[in-house]
This record gives C-alpha cells, structure tokens and sequence, in this order.
C-alpha cells in the first residue's frame, strides 16, 4: 500500500508556543487532509486541500498542500492545552485514502 | 446534521468468541468504511462500501472478519472468533464527496 511518513512523532511544547508537523510520501496524492483524535474519539477533520501549493487556514491551523503533491505540512500557532491530541494526515488515491502513523502533541500550561 | 453513531463504545471478550459492531452513517453518504485502529498507529481500511456493494476488502481478513450494509444504510462488522491481536478501536466514517465523517469508534478488547 501506499504510505504515508508523519513527523515528528510526538512533541512537548509551551503553552503559546507555535507547531509545526510534516507528511510525506513516495507517492503522488490527488487530496490531503489533517485530522485530530481525542482520546477516546474517532478522529474529527480539521482541513482539506485539493490542489497542488493549496494554502488553507482554519483559525490557528494552516496547512499546505505541496507542490510535488507528495507531502504536507500543518501549523498551529499559540497553541493552547486543549490542541493536545494526536494529528493525523490522509492522503487520498484511486478512491482510498491512506494515513500517517500521527503526531501525538502535548501541550503543557 | 447527525453524526456517525456506532455502538457499543466497548466491548471485552475472550478470544475465540464472536463480536458484532454496528454503525449508522451519515443520512444520504453512500460511502461506508470500517477501519481497525491499533493503539499507536493510524487508521487501517479493513472495508468500503458504495451504497451496498463492497468497493473494496483487500485488507479484509475475510477468514475472521465478514461486514455487511444491507439497504445502503447501516452496516455491521462481525468478528469470528476473535482473537488476542483485534484488540483495536474500529471506526466507521461515512462521506459525500472528499471529506470523511467518523464516528466515535468501538473499542475492543480481547482477552
């Protein structure tokens, strides 16, 4: 199957502090998204992109879509205690979509 | 607009025992899945739906694990028999177009 590398894999930050997490692939992808999962939820959709060098924001979250079509990032800024979770990126081809292993953040007051 | 609602939430059994999830999508999403997600990992697509037809099972253990999504709606997932390594939380999702919707997931547990 197609895979999907995230990273990091997990981070500690600073309450306010800004993040930035990353997914890359071999492979070519026709849509990405970022999801977050609380614990004990199914993962919940923060952003999509459809084209190649898409910039999208929602709030504090900004992702991109690279040019490449093999890769994406996500940012959140001043991040807060209720962004801990873990990030998920999915990448969608030939009408499935694939995910990353996820980004756990924690985020400490 | 409702979500996805699945049910139970938990379930514990012993292996070689028999286990059923059920999931209700999205009202008008012809698209169905199941994922199985073990602790640690990303999302793993067991099953798709397009109304009631599978669209594709390829990394369905059909020897264990059989679903089905009778009238285009709901759709139910059965385990037969479980075994130590299906502990996991398996989601369903439904979707129009791009974007999925998941449900809260079943967590499993087999002992």
């Amino acid at each position: 199957g197609q895979q999907l590398n995230q990273s990091p894999q997990s981070m500690f930050i600073q309450e306010g502090e800004d993040v930035s997490m990353n997914c890359t692939s071999s492979s070519i992808f026709n849509t990405w998204l970022w999801y977050k999962q609380d614990p004990g939820e199914g993962p919940v959709l923060l952003i999509a992109l459809y084209k190649a060098g898409e910039l999208t924001s929602n709030g504090r979250l900004t992702a991109q879509f690279g040019i490449t079509r093999k890769d994406s990032f996500l940012n959140i800024s001043a991040s807060i205690p209720s962004d801990v979770g873990i990030y998920f990126c999915a990448g969608f081809n030939f009408n499935k979509f694939y995910f990353g292993s996820g980004t756990k953040l924690n985020v400490k007051p | 607009e409702a979500g996805v609602a699945q049910s139970p939430r938990y379930k514990i059994i012993e292996k070689r025992q028999s286990v059923a999830f059920w999931c209700n999508p999205i009202s008008g999403h012809a698209t169905l899945y199941w994922y199985q997600q073990i602790l640690g990992q990303g999302p793993k697509l067991l099953i798709q739906f397009q109304n009631n037809g599978v669209v594709d099972d390829s990394q369905l253990p059909k020897d264990r694990f059989s679903a089905e999504r009778l009238k285009g709606v709901d759709s139910t997932l059965k385990i037969q028999p479980a075994k130590l390594e299906d502990s996991a939380v398996y989601l369903c999702a439904s979707s129009l177009d791009y974007g999925y919707t998941f449900g809260s997931g079943t967590r499993l547990t087999v002992v």
